[in-house]
């Protein structure tokens, strides 16, 4: 089991909007430190979505935009195209278990 | 653009000591941590270790006794080493480049490679 926890799947149509949830807990999100989010096609190296919790790398279209409240954090992305269907991953750092950590993954299907 | 390749053996044996070696190429060995984290079959990610360029390591609690890392600056290299292995080590590892910059995060991945335990 994850430490962060989000959603197994999630889905929507071409041009919608969809969000995917992270949820953690007091001695990583909500203890104040950063979440980065990461999109993964499955046999290809996972790639830097966001990080700092709302920040794009160069390239990473602004059809995909993180925000942090509390003790989780969302992705939102908006104009679904079919090319964004993949695994996605948040991460954070936790100070109980002093390392990084990983949700268990989100796979967005495009419909 | 920092890219990372990860090399090594596919099968292990139980009991045996699982190594790997991750090329760098394409940016500077001194401008990041050089990671390794893995994903079990079915699983989520798990952050293994890392190594500085001055060889500074940070390890996961539940992994530290097991675990060996080290970094060959002059080759763009960095390699993992994780003895007695199981079963529950069966898992797709990556190398990563890893910033730190107040927060951590992962920059750039590789493909990942297979590694299975069984005899």
């Amino acid at each position: 089991q994850s430490v962060l926890t989000q959603p197994p799947s999630v889905s929507g149509a071409p041009g919608q909007r969809v969000t995917i949830s992270c949820t953690g807990s007091s001695s990583n999100i909500g203890a104040g430190y950063d979440v980065h989010w990461y999109q993964h096609l499955p046999g290809t190296a996972p790639k830097l979505l966001i990080y700092g919790n709302s920040n794009r790398p160069s390239g990473v279209p602004d059809r995909f935009a993180g925000s942090k409240s509390g003790t989780s954090a969302s992705l939102a992305i908006t104009g679904l195209q079919a090319e964004d269907e993949a695994d996605y991953y948040c991460q954070s750092y936790d100070s109980s278990l002093s390392g990084w950590v990983f949700g268990g993954g989100t796979k967005l299907t495009v419909l | 653009q920092v890219q990372l390749q990860e090399s090594g053996p596919g099968l292990v044996k139980p009991s045996e000591t699982l190594s790997l070696t991750c090329t760098v190429s394409g940016g500077s060995i001194s401008s990041y941590y050089w990671s390794w984290i893995r994903q079990p079959p079915g699983k989520g990610l798990e952050w293994i270790t890392y190594i500085s360029y001055t060889g500074s390591i940070k390890s996961n609690p539940s992994l530290k006794s097991r675990l060996s890392i080290s970094i060959y600056t002059s080759q763009n290299q960095f390699s993992l080493r994780l003895t007695s292995v199981t079963a529950a080590d069966t898992a797709v590892y990556y190398c990563a480049a890893q910033y730190c910059g107040g927060d951590c995060y992962f920059n750039y991945w590789g493909q990942g490679t297979l590694v299975t335990v069984s005899s």
